[in-house]
């Protein structure tokens, strides 16, 4: 049964950083390109970042871009999103989502874990 | 940047009756590289249809996807007490992967 559990949430103060950490299981982790997605409390789904399942192609939403950065450890079947000078729109709920089919990275979002909540806030 | 507008913001509808929901693309979406997605209360998505057109793995047959360019639709054949939610369109044939704003669907 593929498993994504994400970690790293918390309260964080604007200017500061987390990192979020994503454990994958049930499926060869490093087949899969892999996706971060947020949801801000009430609002609609908006995509973050991807990354290729080799890492050589990662794509950043112009909202996060010089501020996150996503990384994936295929040994340790990890995703990773460094979330660095957090402001309060960056208060959402995050989630983890593994790409539908293997070896591509343009594909819809298959799996998801069930989030991990990051409250920006003073 | 591909933005989507879905359409109606909300819909409501009896079990049993015919839910048709609209994705509309600000330019053409790449090699109808379009999903839909659903969503409840206090859970993650789950994906529904890929391709603009094919049913991901275990989604029944009474959705379907349709559409291609920049007109996309999911069709809901006929209404389940469990089909009351919200869906979201995405396109991932270009970066950013933009989501549409989201549809509720809501028990009339």
């Amino acid at each position: 049964e593929v498993q994504l559990v994400e970690s790293g949430g918390g309260l964080v103060k604007p200017g500061g950083s987390l990192r979020l950490s994503c454990a994958a299981s049930g499926f060869t982790f490093s087949s899969y390109s892999m996706n971060w997605v947020r949801q801000a409390p009430g609002k609609g789904l908006e995509w973050v970042s991807s990354i290729s399942s080799g890492s050589s192609y990662i794509y950043y939403a112009d909202s996060v871009k010089g501020r996150f950065t996503i990384s994936r450890d295929n040994a340790k079947n990890s995703l990773y999103l460094q979330m660095n000078s957090l402001r309060a729109e960056d208060t959402a709920v995050y989630y983890c989502a593994r790409g539908y089919f293997d070896h591509d990275i343009l594909t819809g979002y298959g799996n998801w874990g069930q989030g991990t909540l990051v409250t920006v806030s003073s | 940047e591909i933005v989507l507008t879905q359409s109606p913001g909300t819909l409501s509808l009896s079990p049993g009756e015919r839910a048709t929901l609209s994705c509309r693309a600000s330019q053409s979406v790449s090699s109808n590289y379009l999903a839909w997605y659903q969503q409840k209360p206090g859970q993650a998505p789950r994906l529904l249809i890929y391709g603009a057109s094919s049913r991901a793995t275990g989604i029944p047959d009474r959705f379907s996807g349709s559409g291609s360019g920049t007109d996309f639709t999911l069709t809901i054949s006929r209404l389940e007490p469990e089909d009351f939610a919200v869906y979201y369109c995405q396109q991932y044939g270009s970066s950013p992967y933009t989501f549409g704003q989201g549809t509720k669907l809501e028990i009339k």
